[in-house]
């Protein structure tokens, strides 16, 4: 059974930069061919793709945000990190982790986090 | 980059046959992938590979991909299947997800 849940800060302040931590459980790293994703919904809006990270270590961000995103895996751990740098209060949002299936080189996600609310306010 | 359009709603009436749409530039050249989201929770995966359900997926919902345009059909709709839905591809080397349609049914 694969399980992922998104942990960190609730709130952070503008300027400020957030880091949100993915534990899974139920598949690993070690396989090849599987990613794991970061997917962000601002309050009443439309889900957003940030960064995926794949058993490889390769990685794929978000053009409009790739230099404020930075994704690392823990292998060992079973963990995924996101950094988002210089936080706005229009970054405030549903922060979800998400397995990744890829398959002839186009990725989805199969299995999601809870998702985490973070607030960017002063 | 690449975009995906969404008409903003949708209505059906139970029972009835709902379409949603999904378009972009040869989408019918890549794989469409569509989630459910109803309030409060996560997406969940509901269509793959143009296609596909996944496990546990009732089979009123189905998919389809041709020219500039994804469908996703729900057949004998219920009233629990109103939710947001997303369709989704890889373009450009990037996860593209939709604007999302609201599905009513009423």
């Amino acid at each position: 059974q694969i399980t992922l849940k998104e942990s960190g800060p609730t709130v952070v302040k503008p300027t400020q930069a957030l880091t949100l931590t993915c534990t899974f459980s139920g598949f690993s790293f070690r396989t090849s061919g599987l990613g794991v994703g970061w997917i962000r919904q601002p309050p009443g809006k439309a889900l957003e793709w940030l960064a995926v990270i794949y058993w490889d270590d390769d990685k794929r961000y978000r053009p409009s945000l790739n230099n404020r995103l930075t994704i690392t895996k823990d292998t060992s751990n079973n963990q995924v990190a996101l950094t988002m740098t210089n936080m706005d209060p229009v970054d405030t949002a549903t922060y979800y982790c998400a397995h990744a299936t890829n398959y002839d080189a186009e990725i989805y996600f199969d299995y999601w986090g809870q998702g985490t609310l973070v607030t960017v306010s002063s | 980059s690449y975009e995906l359009t969404q008409s903003p709603s949708v209505s059906v009436s139970p029972g009835q046959t709902a379409s949603i749409t999904c378009s972009g530039d040869n989408l019918g050249d890549k794989y469409a992938f569509w989630y459910q989201q109803k309030p409060g929770q996560s997406p969940v995966l509901v269509i793959y590979q143009d296609n596909k359900r996944p496990s546990g997926i009732p089979e009123r919902f189905s998919g389809s991909n041709s020219g500039n345009t994804a469908t996703l059909t729900i057949s004998g709709t219920q009233a629990l299947d109103e939710a947001d839905y997303y369709c989704q591809a890889w373009g450009s080397r990037t996860v593209v997800f939709g604007g999302g349609t609201k599905l009513t049914v009423l």
